[in-house]
């Protein structure tokens, strides 16, 4: 069975830190691109960024670009987000989501992040 | 970057009738390689988003034959047949041909 879990949200004042993790299980990690999403409270789905299988291919939306760093490692089975500069309009729930062409397939059940003082 | 658009953004519905959403994006949504990458996701209160539709039309599996997609180009549509209490949650179309983008989401709720 296919999982994803995220882990690493918490509470962080504006301005800090804090590095997001997926764990991957139940499938062979390394082929699969890998994607990042968030959910504001009450509002949408936003993509955040996107890493090849290879661990090449970064993208990320205008909105996190320079302040976010996705990564992975392949033989931990693991996909990281590490975000800095945290901003008030950061605070969300983040989703790691496997990339199938065009679509996501499965989703993690979401880490929260909350940026307040 | 791609626009969706979703509507309505609201959708009140009797048990066991049919239900609706349509989904417009700003461009057209075939990508070089013919498949058109469009994607529907249901997400009931408290969880995350499930994968309903891929690729306009293909049912996930485990997806009741309830739920159907159908569309081409710009113009997209997620039909319900009849709804049950179950498929109470918002709903949502994304495209994976230009990155990826999400409509603003339609409730569905029981009338």
């Amino acid at each position: 069975e296919v999982q994803l879990v995220e882990s690493g949200g918490g509470l962080v004042q504006p301005g800090g830190s804090l590095r997001l993790s997926c764990a991957a299980s139940g499938f062979n990690f390394s082929p699969y691109s890998m994607n990042w999403l968030r959910q504001a409270p009450g509002k949408g789905l936003e993509w955040l960024s996107h890493i090849r299988g290879d661990g090449g291919g970064i993208t990320y939306a205008d909105s996190v670009k320079g302040r976010f760093t996705i990564s992975r490692d392949n033989v931990k089975n693991s996909l990281y987000l590490q975000m800095n500069s945290l901003r008030d309009e950061d605070t969300a729930v983040y989703y790691c989501a496997r990339d199938t062409r065009g679509s996501a397939d499965y989703w993690g059940q979401g880490t929260l992040v909350t940026v307040s003082s | 970057d791609v626009v969706m658009t979703q509507s309505p953004l609201s959708l009140p519905v009797a048990l066991g009738q049919p239900a609706s959403i349509s989904c417009r994006s700003s461009q057209s949504l075939v990508h070089s390689d013919g498949n058109t990458y469009l994607n529907w996701f249901q997400q009931r209160p408290g969880q995350s988003p499930r994968r309903l539709i891929y690729k306009v039309s293909n049912r996930d599996s485990g997806v009741p034959d309830r739920f159907s997609g159908s569309g081409s180009g710009t113009e997209f549509t997620l039909r319900i047949s009849r709804v049950e209490a179950e498929d109470v949650g918002v709903y949502y179309c994304m495209q994976g041909t230009h990155s990826w983008t999400f409509g603003q989401g339609t409730k569905v709720e029981i009338k």
